[in-house]
This record gives C-alpha cells, structure tokens and sequence, in this order.
C-alpha cells in the first residue's frame, strides 16, 4: 500500500522548458512534503519542502505546490538546466517538520533534460 | 561537518554470512534513520533512533535485521544470516528536530 506515489517513472524535457514532476498522497495526516534530488553512487540531497499550512513555496528555479484537497503536489523547475537530470523523490511526514518520525518516499521520477 | 558518513560504501558478500553496515550521523542531529532502497519498493524506512534509542522498528523486514546505536556518534544496521533478496543500497540519515535529513552515500550490498 503505497501512501506516496509518483507515477511517471520518467520525464524527458528540453533545456530551457518548464519540468513538471508529480506525487500524490493518500494519507491525511501527512502535514508536511518534501522534495529531494538523488544523482546515481550518491544520497538524495535535499531540494525544497511544504507544509500544509502553504500551497505555494519557492526557490530559485524550484517551486512546489501543494493541493490538500486532491492530496496532489508538485515540482516546478523553470528554466531547467542540464544539471537537473537526476531521479527525484517525493516524500512526506505526519506530525513535525522536516521528518523527524521519518519520511515515506515515493517511488522517484527519473528527470532527463535533453539539450 | 563532513555530513553523514557510511561504510563500506560497497559489499559483496556470500549467502548465510554476517554483514554489518556502518553510519556516522551529523553531530548534534538526536534522529537517526535507516532506509533500504530496491527496484520494487522504493526507499523504505527500516528504523529511527531518537537520542540513541530505537523509536519504530516496525519496517524492519524480518529478525534477521538489527540496528543499534551505542553512543551519538555511530550506529550500526545488521544482517545475519544474508540472503540475496537483501541486495539493495541501504541508507542512514539524520534530522535534528526541525531540519530537513540529510543522508550519506549509501552502502551497496550484494549478497550471492
């Protein structure tokens, strides 16, 4: 039973577009959503976070939007680079910030930029 | 700080041996975690320790699998006896109380 799911596998964009990647949850109680960048022989690095209490939050190139209602959120990354091909997960907490009862991943969507 | 340093980074190992992977957490981070990363599962959480004790084990797959941590600086998650379903790369992290967790490179294992 998996409570966060990224269901595309893989994207493919052209440099200099707009990425769109996408998670959605299943569990209420999750108040808290975070978004980390892993490149292959590494750890994933952390990249950008939302608390349910926000639907917008933004960094740079990066913002993720949260939807409650749907349990949807997602990664925006404008423009993207080459150096944003990496696998990225979605991962969620309940009851405090930053997971400190531990997080649930999603599966990853492996990003490719295409020059 | 040097982040969070696991080893080996690397380990082969045959069926029905012990294998022990190895964590250093970021010093002053009290939340410690293990996860486990395969093909069909995704990165799974195993264990957390909060201040050096075990908090929820309840992803621990079988009895097989133990972690400790004896003191801040270390921790340690176990295998014995090893079966090749255990092949995966295996992941510590650390959290202070409301920072993001930072994870290490991970241990790759291969059991034969």
């Amino acid at each position: 039973d998996q409570q966060v799911k990224q269901n595309s596998p893989s994207l493919s964009v052209q440099e200099g577009r707009i990425s769109i990647l996408n998670c959605d949850y299943t569990n209420s109680m999750f108040d808290y959503f975070l978004w980390y960048k892993k490149y292959p022989a590494e750890g994933p690095t952390f990249l950008i976070s939302i608390s349910s209490i926000k639907d917008k939050n933004e960094d740079g190139r990066f913002t993720v939007f949260l939807n409650k209602s749907a349990k949807h959120l997602s990664l925006h990354i404008v423009p993207s680079q080459p150096g944003d091909s990496a696998v990225y997960f979605c991962a969620a907490s309940a009851g405090s910030g930053g997971g400190a009862d531990g997080l649930t991943f999603g599966k990853g969507t492996h990003l490719i930029i295409q020059p | 700080d040097a982040g969070v340093i696991q080893s080996p980074r690397h380990e082969v190992t045959e069926m029905g041996q012990e294998v022990t992977l190895r964590c250093k957490p970021i010093s002053g981070h009290d939340y410690l975690f293990w996860y486990r990363q395969t093909m069909m599962r995704g990165l799974e959480l195993l264990i957390y320790f909060n201040n050096n004790v075990p908090i929820d084990d309840s992803g621990m797959p079988e009895d097989r699998f133990s972690a400790k941590m004896p003191n801040a600086s270390f921790s340690t998650l176990k295998i014995q006896p090893s079966e090749p379903r255990d092949s995966a790369v295996y992941f510590c992290a650390t959290t202070g109380l409301n920072t993001e967790a930072f994870f290490g490179q991970g241990t790759r294992l291969t059991v034969v």
